[in-house]
């Protein structure tokens, strides 16, 4: 099993340019989160999804967008890029319906970003 | 609007020291209180978690302590290790949504 895994590790984009970051798991898990951590800070939810076809904003969804076409992928698009969206990016999923375990996340190694 | 506040911000400690970090949650809606462990470079790992209706949970030399009335629960680390340098998140999370709302973190250094 590889988990959760994120593409690209590291990107630098200009003010203005557009980008996806991928995310993948092969736990066969229903939820799926978008984060952003800023340096010194907590990890903040950017979308999450209960389901393929099903997605919801977190705290932070301005400036990005995602989808969820299948149970395992979960992209997250940026339009627009400003350096306000300079961050570390991870992707976690969590799995079953009830019970403690469902509410685990397991966390993708993350995708640092920097818009210059 | 921060619904979990988490100190201290770094702390250091002597290896064989104990090491406590404090929360404090504002919503008494959240059922399910994990701590996450991250290491630099990598994404956060859970370390530990408690539902409400406990007020303490261990496991090996990590135990949480939870304090419903207060509304705030801590970490603490037995027996530091160097190893255990790494940062630490409280986090707390609603039954209806399953997403985290994490605490801002707290620098842990054990020196050895």
């Amino acid at each position: 099993n590889a988990g959760v895994t994120q593409t690209p590790k590291f990107r630098i984009l200009k003010i203005g340019q557009s980008m996806t970051l991928q995310c993948t798991q092969d736990m066969n898990h229903n939820y799926m989160y978008w984060y952003r951590q800023d340096p010194g800070m907590g990890l903040k939810l950017i979308y999450y999804s209960v389901g393929a076809g099903i997605t919801d904003k977190g705290e932070v969804p301005n400036g990005y967008n995602v989808s969820r076409s299948t149970t395992e992928d979960f992209p997250l698009r940026l339009e627009l890029a400003a350096p306000s969206q300079t961050s570390v990016y991870f992707c976690a999923s969590s799995g079953g319906t009830s019970g403690p375990l469902s509410y685990e996340q397991y966390f993708g190694p993350g995708t640092r970003l920097t818009v210059t | 609007q921060q619904q979990v506040k988490q100190s201290p911000q770094s702390l250091i400690v002597q290896k064989g020291g104990i090491s406590i970090i404090n929360c404090a949650y504002e919503n008494t809606a959240f059922d399910y209180f994990p701590w996450y462990q991250q290491f630099p470079g990598k994404g956060p790992a859970l370390l530990i978690a408690i539902r409400p209706d406990v007020s303490e949970k261990k496991e090996g030399r990590f135990t949480i302590s939870f304090n419903k009335s207060a509304k705030q629960f801590s970490l603490h680390i037995m027996d530091s290790q160097p190893g255990d340098s790494a940062t630490y998140f409280c986090a707390a999370t609603l039954v209806s949504r399953r997403a985290l709302t994490f605490g801002s973190g707290t620098r842990l250094q054990v020196q050895p």
